[in-house]
């Protein structure tokens, strides 16, 4: 079974640092990449995804990552961060060659950002 | 568009209760999901459709029921419910297309529930 692995579970970072969250996936056939955002108090909200072409995917609020299929992996990035940016961060991946359609999640990375 | 909507927010249940977490969505999408995020574990796929009339379990299915008797509800039911079932529940949908399209999954707000 396909399996999406977040090793940082809790970053803390000051305003301004560079933050880079790992995400790895084990499926090694067509996959579709996804990062989510969840504010505290809110439902998940989408920043970027990725399914084909360039692997350096930009989305919103200046945020972006790599894919990687050699390492299997889809890290996210952002060159400065703010307070806002505290959040939980998951990425999520599917299979693009099956008609299953709901997404594999990562355990989650909470990110604190200390003003 | 409302999107999609769930109902109730918040819930407290007794141990061996029973109830149906309510999700709709009005986007005409085929495709419907119900994730429980807990603590470190992150969204976890319980049960899902592909369309009206077709469901189909996830990763972890005991202890709930769905049906999909329209495009737009897809209600998730808990029999008998457990502490163990104490999450927080996500309902998202997205519409069909092409394997790998890049249709986005929209999520609900999210329900709430305790069960002591």
């Amino acid at each position: 079974a396909q399996s999406v692995s977040q090793h940082n579970h809790h970053v803390i970072l000051s305003e301004a640092a560079s933050l880079e969250l790992g995400c790895n996936y084990s499926y090694g056939g067509t996959v579709n990449l996804f990062w989510y955002v969840q504010y505290p108090g809110q439902h998940l909200q989408l920043l970027l995804k990725y399914f084909s072409g360039d692997p350096l995917v930009k989305g919103i609020k200046g945020f972006e990552a790599e894919f990687i299929k050699s390492k299997f992996s889809f890290n996210l990035r952002k060159p400065s961060v703010q307070w806002s940016d505290t959040a939980e961060y998951f990425c999520a991946a599917r299979r693009g060659d099956t008609g299953r359609r709901a997404l594999t999640f990562g355990s989650g990375t909470r990110l604190q950002v200390q003003p | 568009n409302a999107g999609v909507t769930q109902t109730p927010k918040f819930q407290v249940l007794k141990t061996g209760q029973s109830m149906t977490l309510q999700c709709a969505q009005d986007m005409n999408h085929e495709y419907m999901s119900w994730y429980r995020q807990d603590p470190g574990m992150g969204l976890r796929l319980i049960h899902y459709s592909v369309g009206a009339g077709i469901t189909d379990q996830g990763e972890v299915p005991n202890g709930y029921n769905v049906s999909r008797s329209t495009t737009e509800d897809f209600p998730l039911r808990l029999l008998s419910a457990a502490p163990s079932q104490t999450s927080v529940y996500f309902c998202a949908s997205r519409r069909a297309g092409i394997p790998g399209s890049p249709d986005t999954q929209y999520f609900g707000p999210g329900t709430r529930l305790t069960v002591l």
